[in-house]
């Protein structure tokens, strides 16, 4: 089946610093990207959608100057969350659709901002 | 706006027994619906899908409903096990030239012995 990775799984970082996440299609080439964010007992939250080779659509609410996205081939897509509070600490979760409708997510980030 | 929910936030079965979780949409245009299972620390991992054109599609022990008429989306499992533990979210495609979901708020099944 379809497989999603994430790197890294577990981040600590201080506060002012950026971190980048990536997510990677490991057996097929992901036309499009989505982001989530998901807090303690929450549901996720679509935060951007990227699609290769063009800016990626961000959702109401989400920074787009904080939350850079980059997906620059059919398999890689990084989110780098700039200037990190701990606010942005959180759990993010990558999917990967071959332009289907099923979406194939990695396994998370958990993103600790100290 | 508008958005996916779920009736029961927890849901606590024995072990063998069957398990009934429930979604409600409130999205006229969604078209296509995912069951996803996420345990704890991971991310979701799909189950079970249906398209707006079906009312019923079963899976292994699993089985999704559809009823179109008052928007709700249920999820069954047979004979659950321990393992069938998580949280699990149902997620809706509005369709259109996006392959955006919208994801409910999620019920945590438990299962004890």
């Amino acid at each position: 089946g379809a497989v999603v990775s994430q790197h890294p799984s577990r981040v600590i970082c201080k506060s002012g610093t950026s971190v980048k996440i990536e997510c990677r299609s490991l057996d097929f080439q992901a036309t499009t990207m989505f982001w989530y964010r998901q807090f303690p007992k929450q549901s996720l939250m679509l935060m951007a959608t990227s699609n290769e080779g063009s800016k990626a659509t961000y959702e109401q609410g989400v920074e787009k100057d904080k939350f850079l996205i980059n997906h620059a081939s059919l398999t890689l897509s990084t989110l780098t969350v700039t200037s990190a509070h701990p606010e942005d600490s959180s759990f993010y979760i990558c999917s990967a659709s071959e332009g289907q409708e099923t979406q194939y997510f990695g396994p998370g980030t958990r993103l600790l901002v100290l | 706006g508008e958005s996916v929910g779920l009736h029961l936030p927890t849901l606590s079965v024995q072990e063998g027994d069957n398990s009934i979780i429930n979604c409600a949409y409130s999205n006229s245009a969604s078209d296509y619906f995912i069951w996803y299972k996420q345990e704890s620390g991971k991310g979701p991992q799909f189950i079970i899908d249906i398209r707006s054109n079906m009312d019923k599609r079963q899976g292994q022990r699993v089985t999704v409903l559809l009823n179109k008429t008052v928007k709700h989306l249920s999820l069954q499992i047979a004979a659950t096990q321990p393992g069938d533990s998580a949280v699990y979210f149902c997620a809706e495609n509005i369709g259109g030239n996006t392959d955006k979901l919208i994801f409910g708020t999620g019920t945590r099944l438990q299962v004890f012995p």
